[in-house]
């Protein structure tokens, strides 16, 4: 399909246990976004990529948390040494432009990967 | 931390009733976005609004933009079943220097159930 596509769709893990997450932007697609979406609440900010580059990763909770989009296209979220407070979908998004673009650019979400941490 | 606060975070209606959602921030945006998430699904866009006091119309759902820049609404005519979902606001933000890259800071969201 043209959207974005995350896999997987669902993750259970044990604790202490490392895990990576896919994420599969539209084609052509410049930036590229991860949130973190817990039960019943809105997504909040992990990290952006623009192309390959890693602009802002402010919103990755600790140091156990990484993103990488080595090839500007495919990216891997990973956390390592999971927790139960990771419990959580992780939701991928891409968008056209990239810095010096419109704040109002849509953008397109995944259908997220349902991670739980046991 | 939520920079926008929702209300209601729930709502339970009947079908035909109207509604309206309320999107409220101490911060300004320079764009405002709504969002329609299912269970299972990512969010996904119904309109962004981008100057103050601006009001987009999509079929029964009307948009509002505050006049400031801080705060929107989303009103729901004649409500129906197939409205159901998790409607989430969310603002951008133009960084320093005037550059953005589309940041999103999204509110907790209202879960709208609609009763046949």
């Amino acid at each position: 399909g043209a959207g974005v596509s995350q896999s997987p769709r669902y993750k259970v893990a044990k604790r202490g246990q490392d895990v990576a997450l896919r994420c599969d932007p539209i084609s052509g697609h410049v930036s590229l976004f991860w949130y973190q979406q817990a039960l019943g609440q809105g997504p909040e900010f992990l990290t952006y990529f623009q192309n390959e580059a890693q602009l802002d990763k402010s919103g990755l909770p600790s140091d156990r948390f990484f993103a990488e989009r080595p090839e500007g296209s495919v990216s891997t979220l990973k956390i390592q040494r999971t927790q139960q407070e990771d419990s959580a979908v992780y939701l991928c998004a891409s968008s056209l432009g990239g810095i010096g673009g419109r704040s109002n650019q849509p953008q397109h979400f995944g259908d997220g990967t349902r991670l739980s941490i046991l | 931390t939520q920079l926008l606060e929702q209300s209601p975070q729930f709502l339970s209606i009947q079908e035909g009733e109207n509604l309206t959602v309320y999107c409220n921030s101490s911060s300004v945006f320079s764009s405002l976005q709504w969002y329609r998430q299912e269970p299972g699904e990512g969010p996904v866009l119904l309109v962004t609004v981008v100057t103050g006091g601006e009001v987009k119309k999509l079929k029964r759902l009307t948009f509002q933009f505050g006049d400031a820049r801080k705060d929107s609404s989303l009103h729901i005519t004649a409500a129906q079943p197939g409205d159901t979902g998790l409607y989430l606001c969310a603002g951008g933000r133009t960084l320093t220097g005037g550059t953005s890259y589309g940041k999103l800071t999204f509110g907790q969201g209202t879960i709208l159930t609609v009763h046949p």
